[in-house]
Protein backbone atom coordinates (compact mmCIF):
# COMPACT_ATOMS: atom_id res chain seq x y z
CA UNK A 1 0.00 0.00 0.00
CA UNK A 2 1.06 3.97 -0.69
CA UNK A 3 1.12 5.72 2.13
CA UNK A 4 0.32 9.44 2.08
CA UNK A 5 2.26 11.53 4.70
CA UNK A 6 1.51 15.34 5.07
CA UNK A 7 3.81 17.87 6.71
CA UNK A 8 3.16 19.65 8.76
CA UNK A 9 0.49 18.46 10.72
CA UNK A 10 -0.86 21.80 12.05
CA UNK A 11 0.31 25.19 11.27
CA UNK A 12 -0.79 28.78 11.72
CA UNK A 13 0.18 31.92 9.60
CA UNK A 14 -0.70 35.48 9.13
CA UNK A 15 -3.04 36.72 6.84
CA UNK A 16 -0.95 37.56 3.96
CA UNK A 17 1.28 34.99 4.22
CA UNK A 18 2.89 32.31 2.29
CA UNK A 19 2.02 28.67 3.02
CA UNK A 20 3.61 25.89 2.12
CA UNK A 21 2.31 22.25 3.34
CA UNK A 22 4.05 19.16 1.93
CA UNK A 23 3.00 15.95 0.89
CA UNK A 24 5.32 12.73 0.47
CA UNK A 25 3.99 9.01 -1.03
CA UNK A 26 5.86 6.01 0.31
CA UNK A 27 6.41 5.38 -3.80
CA UNK A 28 6.12 6.86 -6.91
CA UNK A 29 2.47 8.10 -7.90
CA UNK A 30 3.78 9.94 -11.21
CA UNK A 31 1.72 13.20 -10.95
CA UNK A 32 -1.41 11.48 -9.86
CA UNK A 33 -2.10 13.44 -7.14
CA UNK A 34 -5.15 15.53 -5.48
CA UNK A 35 -5.52 18.11 -3.24
CA UNK A 36 -8.59 19.24 -1.16
CA UNK A 37 -9.83 21.56 1.45
CA UNK A 38 -12.06 21.05 4.35
CA UNK A 39 -13.09 24.22 5.87
CA UNK A 40 -14.66 23.01 9.31
CA UNK A 41 -18.10 21.35 9.43
CA UNK A 42 -18.27 21.10 5.61
CA UNK A 43 -17.98 18.86 2.93
CA UNK A 44 -14.29 18.60 1.48
CA UNK A 45 -13.49 20.54 -1.73
CA UNK A 46 -11.34 19.65 -4.70
CA UNK A 47 -8.72 22.36 -5.00
CA UNK A 48 -6.17 20.52 -7.48
CA UNK A 49 -5.85 17.25 -8.91
CA UNK A 50 -2.75 16.14 -11.27
CA UNK A 51 -0.72 17.76 -8.54
CA UNK A 52 -1.00 21.07 -11.00
CA UNK A 53 -4.02 21.68 -12.08
CA UNK A 54 -6.35 24.20 -10.76
CA UNK A 55 -10.03 22.86 -10.77
CA UNK A 56 -12.28 25.17 -12.25
CA UNK A 57 -13.45 28.04 -9.75
CA UNK A 58 -10.49 27.75 -7.27
CA UNK A 59 -8.83 31.34 -6.50
CA UNK A 60 -5.16 31.43 -8.35
CA UNK A 61 -3.39 32.00 -4.98
CA UNK A 62 -3.61 28.06 -4.39
CA UNK A 63 -0.79 26.10 -6.57
CA UNK A 64 0.36 22.45 -6.45
CA UNK A 65 3.52 21.38 -7.66
CA UNK A 66 5.37 18.07 -7.92
CA UNK A 67 5.79 14.73 -9.02
CA UNK A 68 6.65 11.04 -7.87
CA UNK A 69 7.06 10.81 -4.67
CA UNK A 70 7.27 14.82 -3.70
CA UNK A 71 4.09 17.07 -3.71
CA UNK A 72 4.01 20.36 -2.59
CA UNK A 73 0.29 22.85 -2.04
CA UNK A 74 1.17 26.48 -2.00
CA UNK A 75 -1.37 29.58 -0.57
CA UNK A 76 0.41 32.63 -1.91
CA UNK A 77 -1.40 34.92 0.20
CA UNK A 78 -3.12 33.43 2.85
CA UNK A 79 -7.01 35.02 3.52
CA UNK A 80 -9.26 34.39 6.37
CA UNK A 81 -11.62 31.96 4.14
CA UNK A 82 -8.59 29.77 3.59
CA UNK A 83 -8.94 28.44 7.27
CA UNK A 84 -9.25 25.03 6.78
CA UNK A 85 -7.98 21.61 6.58
CA UNK A 86 -5.96 20.28 3.27
CA UNK A 87 -5.55 16.50 2.19
CA UNK A 88 -3.88 14.77 -0.32
CA UNK A 89 -4.70 11.80 -1.84
CA UNK A 90 -2.79 9.69 -4.38
CA UNK A 91 -4.87 8.05 -7.26
CA UNK A 92 -2.49 6.23 -8.56
CA UNK A 93 -2.80 2.88 -6.87
CA UNK A 94 -6.06 0.69 -6.51
CA UNK A 95 -6.05 1.71 -2.72
CA UNK A 96 -6.99 5.77 -3.42
CA UNK A 97 -5.07 6.46 0.34
CA UNK A 98 -5.67 9.88 1.77
CA UNK A 99 -3.05 11.79 3.71
CA UNK A 100 -3.87 12.63 7.18
CA UNK A 101 -4.43 16.14 6.68
CA UNK A 102 -2.77 19.60 7.49
CA UNK A 103 -4.68 22.16 9.53
CA UNK A 104 -4.32 25.91 8.94
CA UNK A 105 -5.16 28.34 11.62
CA UNK A 106 -4.80 32.22 11.44
CA UNK A 107 -2.30 33.48 13.48
CA UNK B 1 -22.98 19.79 -13.07
CA UNK B 2 -23.02 16.16 -10.85
CA UNK B 3 -24.74 16.47 -8.10
CA UNK B 4 -25.16 13.58 -5.11
CA UNK B 5 -27.37 13.01 -2.27
CA UNK B 6 -26.86 9.79 0.61
CA UNK B 7 -29.56 8.61 2.43
CA UNK B 8 -30.20 6.25 4.54
CA UNK B 9 -30.03 4.93 8.67
CA UNK B 10 -28.54 7.39 10.58
CA UNK B 11 -28.63 4.87 13.80
CA UNK B 12 -27.21 1.16 12.91
CA UNK B 13 -26.65 -1.36 16.10
CA UNK B 14 -23.47 -3.30 16.39
CA UNK B 15 -22.54 -6.13 14.04
CA UNK B 16 -25.88 -5.10 12.60
CA UNK B 17 -25.17 -3.71 8.33
CA UNK B 18 -24.82 -0.07 7.28
CA UNK B 19 -26.87 0.54 3.89
CA UNK B 20 -26.92 4.10 2.28
CA UNK B 21 -27.93 5.05 -1.08
CA UNK B 22 -26.01 7.97 -2.91
CA UNK B 23 -28.39 9.75 -5.88
CA UNK B 24 -27.17 11.51 -8.86
CA UNK B 25 -28.49 14.29 -10.39
CA UNK B 26 -27.47 16.14 -13.29
CA UNK B 27 -26.01 13.10 -14.69
CA UNK B 28 -26.09 9.57 -15.71
CA UNK B 29 -24.67 6.93 -13.50
CA UNK B 30 -24.24 4.90 -16.60
CA UNK B 31 -20.87 6.08 -17.36
CA UNK B 32 -17.19 7.21 -14.67
CA UNK B 33 -16.55 5.74 -11.26
CA UNK B 34 -18.62 6.29 -8.53
CA UNK B 35 -17.22 6.40 -5.00
CA UNK B 36 -17.78 6.33 -1.07
CA UNK B 37 -15.52 7.70 1.66
CA UNK B 38 -15.99 7.80 5.26
CA UNK B 39 -14.58 10.18 8.16
CA UNK B 40 -15.03 9.70 11.96
CA UNK B 41 -15.54 12.44 13.95
CA UNK B 42 -12.83 14.65 14.15
CA UNK B 43 -10.47 12.87 12.15
CA UNK B 44 -9.18 12.33 8.81
CA UNK B 45 -10.70 10.95 4.89
CA UNK B 46 -10.88 7.26 4.79
CA UNK B 47 -11.14 5.79 0.99
CA UNK B 48 -14.11 2.95 0.90
CA UNK B 49 -14.38 1.77 -2.75
CA UNK B 50 -15.37 2.51 -5.93
CA UNK B 51 -17.76 1.14 -8.76
CA UNK B 52 -17.21 1.47 -12.04
CA UNK B 53 -20.71 1.95 -14.44
CA UNK B 54 -19.78 -1.27 -16.03
CA UNK B 55 -20.44 -3.10 -12.21
CA UNK B 56 -16.28 -3.76 -11.88
CA UNK B 57 -15.61 -2.41 -8.25
CA UNK B 58 -12.33 -1.75 -5.88
CA UNK B 59 -12.38 -1.65 -2.40
CA UNK B 60 -9.81 -0.95 0.72
CA UNK B 61 -8.63 -4.07 1.57
CA UNK B 62 -8.94 -2.95 5.38
CA UNK B 63 -12.81 -2.97 4.77
CA UNK B 64 -13.19 -5.84 1.75
CA UNK B 65 -14.61 -8.46 4.06
CA UNK B 66 -17.27 -6.13 5.11
CA UNK B 67 -18.25 -3.73 2.57
CA UNK B 68 -20.20 -4.23 -0.73
CA UNK B 69 -21.12 -1.22 -3.53
CA UNK B 70 -23.04 -1.23 -6.19
CA UNK B 71 -25.43 0.58 -8.37
CA UNK B 72 -28.96 0.85 -9.92
CA UNK B 73 -29.33 2.19 -13.22
CA UNK B 74 -32.53 2.52 -13.13
CA UNK B 75 -32.94 4.94 -10.62
CA UNK B 76 -29.72 6.87 -11.07
CA UNK B 77 -28.76 5.65 -7.91
CA UNK B 78 -25.43 3.62 -6.20
CA UNK B 79 -25.18 2.18 -2.72
CA UNK B 80 -23.25 1.09 0.13
CA UNK B 81 -23.46 -1.63 2.23
CA UNK B 82 -21.03 -2.52 5.25
CA UNK B 83 -21.87 -5.63 6.86
CA UNK B 84 -21.08 -6.63 10.76
CA UNK B 85 -20.40 -3.01 11.86
CA UNK B 86 -18.75 -1.66 15.10
CA UNK B 87 -18.41 1.93 17.15
CA UNK B 88 -15.40 1.91 14.87
CA UNK B 89 -17.82 2.64 11.95
CA UNK B 90 -19.54 5.87 13.42
CA UNK B 91 -18.44 8.20 10.81
CA UNK B 92 -19.70 10.55 8.15
CA UNK B 93 -19.88 8.73 4.98
CA UNK B 94 -19.57 10.59 1.61
CA UNK B 95 -20.43 9.60 -1.93
CA UNK B 96 -18.44 10.89 -4.69
CA UNK B 97 -17.94 11.14 -8.57
CA UNK B 98 -14.38 11.05 -10.42
CA UNK B 99 -13.58 12.39 -13.12
CA UNK B 100 -11.31 11.51 -15.29
CA UNK B 101 -8.07 12.99 -16.71
CA UNK B 102 -4.97 10.64 -17.12
CA UNK B 103 -6.41 9.15 -14.11
CA UNK B 104 -9.97 9.14 -12.14
CA UNK B 105 -9.84 11.61 -9.18
CA UNK B 106 -12.90 12.43 -7.12
CA UNK B 107 -14.46 16.10 -8.19
CA UNK B 108 -17.90 15.91 -6.81
CA UNK B 109 -18.76 15.28 -3.14
CA UNK B 110 -22.13 14.39 -1.66
CA UNK B 111 -23.00 16.35 1.71
CA UNK B 112 -22.37 13.28 3.81
CA UNK B 113 -24.14 11.69 6.00
CA UNK B 114 -23.59 11.04 9.87
CA UNK B 115 -23.93 7.17 10.90
CA UNK B 116 -23.70 6.15 14.18
CA UNK B 117 -23.03 2.62 15.07
CA UNK B 118 -24.85 2.13 19.01
CA UNK B 119 -27.13 -0.20 20.61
Amino acid sequence: DIQMTQSPSSLSASVGDRVTITCRASQGISSYLAWYQQKPGKVPKLLIYGASTLQSGVPSRFSGSGSGTDFTLIISSLQPEDIATYYCQNYYSALRTFGQGTKVEIK
Amino acid sequence: QVKLQESGPGLVKPSETLSLTCTVSGGSISSYYWTWIRQPPGKGLEWIGYVYYRGSTNYNPSLKSRVTISLDTSKNQFSLKLSSVTAADTAVYYCGHLAYSSGWYLDYWGQGTLVTVSS
